[in-house]
């Protein structure tokens, strides 16, 4: 199975702030690399997807970059409804893995 | 509008099976694989499995593998998900997807990603 490594694990932002989330994969995994936003008691909601494409409706302070084993996520001016669990998912191959999570909280 | 609505909340004995079912509206429910994604508290995302509810095909997680059970009611557009020998280790938050084509890379080659997902169902082997 690829591997899905996150940092950090939990950060501390204030509004306005920008913030950067990396996602490291054991193996190659192209661009085929997808970010979801998870919310207290919330099912996740996907932002990103193919590195680097925004999904219909997300805001564009969100943006996603990299391609190989290392991409980031980028909020650029950090809004109080951003706060919440990030989390990255390969869908390069079965089973599709998810890191362990970044946890944004506020400052 | 499109929606998953999953059952609800179970709490079974370690060595029950638990079913959990998930109903698709407002869109074509043969046209996405539904994919199947369980939280534990306090933890992070694991991908269960997907089922095609076309064809009824399937795919599962090694870590599951041979206690579950994908399957689908095209009558209904429903699928479910059955989990057989629970034990603690299986209380999560079990949530269904759907799976759709974001953006094509060439013809038959897709970014996939779970655009509309279940509200979840609580399971909570005790």
């Amino acid at each position: 199975d690829i591997q899905m490594t996150q940092s950090p694990s939990s950060l501390s932002a204030s509004v306005g702030d920008r913030v950067i989330i990396t996602c490291r994969a054991s193996q190659s995994i192209s661009t085929y690399l997808n970010w979801y936003q998870q919310k207290p008691g919330k099912a996740p909601k996907v932002l990103i997807y193919a590195a680097s494409s925004l999904q219909s409706g997300v805001p564009s302070r969100f943006s996603g970059s990299g391609s190989g084993t290392d991409f980031t996520l980028t909020i650029s001016s950090l809004q109080p409804e951003d706060f919440a669990i990030y989390f990255c998912q390969q869908t390069y191959i079965f089973p599709r893995t998810f890191g362990q999570g970044t946890n944004l909280e506020i400052k | 509008q499109i929606h998953l609505v999953q059952s609800g909340a179970e709490v079974k004995e370690p060595g029950a099976s638990v079913k959990i079912s998930c109903k698709a509206s407002g869109y074509t429910f043969t046209a996405y694989y539904i994919h199947w994604v369980r939280q534990a508290p306090g933890q992070g995302l694991e991908w269960i499995g997907f089922v095609n509810p076309s064809g009824g095909g399937t795919n599962y997680g090694q870590k599951l593998q041979g206690r579950l059970t994908m399957t689908r009611d095209m009558s209904t557009s429903t699928v479910y998900m059955e989990v057989s020998s629970l034990t603690s280790e299986d209380t999560a938050v079990y949530y269904c997807a759907r799976d759709v084509p974001l953006r094509m890379v060439n013809p038959g080659l897709s970014y996939y990603g779970m655009d509309v997902w279940g509200q979840g169902t609580t399971v909570i082997v005790s």
